[in-house]
């Protein structure tokens, strides 16, 4: 069964705090790994695509790693900010199709 | 240039009524699927489209079916509604197929079954 897990399920931190958000999956046969950001009662927004035969991933404060063989990737997010606040979900890719971990609520304090 | 259009964005409909939901992919996106996102299930994989053919479904029964049209365009019909079917469905298209198909969501449509 493929599995996607996040944790924590729900975060706070006050701003400028560095954020780490972690995802493991059980199956190592992906095709790629993809994190994604969600604001209440809107869809998902695309943050980080990493291809299978990547280690990572940066677009501005925004850094992905994946390791295939420990089955788990870790979003960092640097210098939070309030507007940094959302759930975050991430999702493993093969057999056409996303399967999605629970995702993580991120508080950031002003 | 557009992002993924669905519609209708809200629909409020009665238990054993039947509904359909649109989806417009990306303009050159082929691959179209859809999730259905629910606060006690999460986002679970529907059904996913490439030039017309179903290449996969998940395990919905079967009141839950799509199609894809020649434009790439799609819509997921659900048939006598129970009040479980409520959620957020969201439709997400993709370029290409493999590791490098980035895939992009729509706003979804809030289906609230009474």
């Amino acid at each position: 069964k493929q599995e996607v897990t996040q944790i924590p399920a729900a975060l706070s931190v006050p701003e400028g705090e560095n954020l780490v958000l972690n995802c493991s999956f059980t199956d190592s046969a992906i095709y790629n790994l993809q994190w994604f950001r969600q604001d209440p009662g809107k869809g998902l927004t695309s943050l980080l695509l990493i291809q299978s035969s990547q280690r990572e991933q940066t677009s501005g404060r925004l850094n992905a790693s994946l390791d295939k063989s420990s089955g788990r990737s870790t979003l960092y997010i640097a210098a939070s900010q309030p507007g940094d606040s959302a759930t975050y979900l991430c999702a493993r890719s093969n057999d056409y199709k996303l399967s999605f971990g629970a995702g993580t609520t991120v508080t950031v304090r002003a | 240039k557009a992002g993924v259009t669905q519609t209708p964005r809200y629909l409020i409909k009665t238990r054993g009524q039947q509904v359909t939901l649109s989806c417009s992919p990306i303009s050159g996106h082929r691959s179209v699927s859809w999730y259905q996102q629910t606060p006690g299930q999460g986002l679970q994989f529907l059904f996913e489209y490439f030039s017309e053919t179903q290449r996969n479904k998940g395990n919905f029964p079967g009141r839950f079916s799509g199609r894809q049209f020649s434009n790439s365009r799609s819509e997921m019909n659900v048939s006598t509604l129970e009040l479980g079917d409520s959620a957020l469905y969201l439709c997400a298209s993709s370029l290409e197929t493999g590791e490098r198909a980035e895939a992009f969501f729509g706003q979804g449509t809030r289906l609230t079954v009474v």
